[in-house]
């Protein structure tokens, strides 16, 4: 399969501890986002990237949040002290930017992981 | 005032139907405009890019109109296939980066 991927598929957590999930994008593909969806909602954008450069992260939630993708290839997205509110699926996406082909910046989302906190 | 809005529906149509679905967005400094279709507990896939044109895929049109800040989605011959959650993707300008932003998706149901 060479879509993106998302680990783990599932994540049940009591309230207060740390969570890590990792998105592995396609291969070629030099951006990766990081939405959050809940319930009735469409995704909500996080975080994203080009290459290992993290371009924008304002629209992190807290600063309990945090991402990663050290090395230009897969990420890790982060939750520190998870607080029931944070129950939501987590996904990934990613695209190939070329500049002044926005259009063309499709993004493919992987399956999502789904957290629940208790 | 969402940045990004939808009727999120649902649209009930019988099969056959012609259904249009619109999308409204805030800021006009934006670019690069997509459909996206998600089922029931699952990720949201591409369904078509608009373009400032207009352009048309099988049973599907869409359309931009930058003036008043909508984009459209029409779906003919619906097929209960179609069935699902259609979501519009503008890439806003905010704080000098262009943040892809969804609205909520609007629901379509097609019966028999």
């Amino acid at each position: 399969d060479t879509g993106v991927s998302q680990d783990p598929r599932h994540k049940i957590t009591k309230r207060g501890q740390n969570v890590t999930f990792r998105c592995d994008p396609i291969s070629e593909h030099n951006r990766l986002y990081w939405y959050r969806q809940t319930l009735g909602q469409g995704p909500e954008f996080l975080t994203y990237f080009q290459n290992e450069a993290q371009l924008e992260k304002s629209r992190l939630l807290s600063d309990r949040f945090s991402a990663e993708r050290p090395k230009g290839s897969f990420s890790t997205l982060e939750i520190q002290r998870t607080e029931q509110g944070d129950s939501a699926m987590y996904l990934c996406a990613s695209s190939l930017a070329v500049i002044g082909q926005g259009r063309k910046d499709t993004q493919y989302f992987g399956p999502g992981t789904r957290l629940t906190v208790l | 005032r969402k940045e990004v809005e939808q009727d999120p529906g649902p649209f009930n149509v019988p099969e056959g139907a012609t259904v249009a679905f619109n999308c409204t967005y805030s800021n006009s400094a934006s670019q690069s405009f997509f459909w996206y279709r998600q089922d029931c507990r699952k990720e949201p896939k591409l369904l078509m890019s608009v373009y400032s044109s207009g352009n048309e895929d099988g049973r599907f049109t869409a359309q931009l109109n930058r003036a008043s800040q909508y984009i459209s989605l029409l779906i003919r011959d619906s097929k209960l296939s179609d069935s699902a959650t259609y979501l519009c993707v503008v890439n806003l300008l905010s704080g000098g980066s262009y943040i892809p932003t969804f609205g909520r998706g609007t629901s379509l149901i097609v019966h028999p």
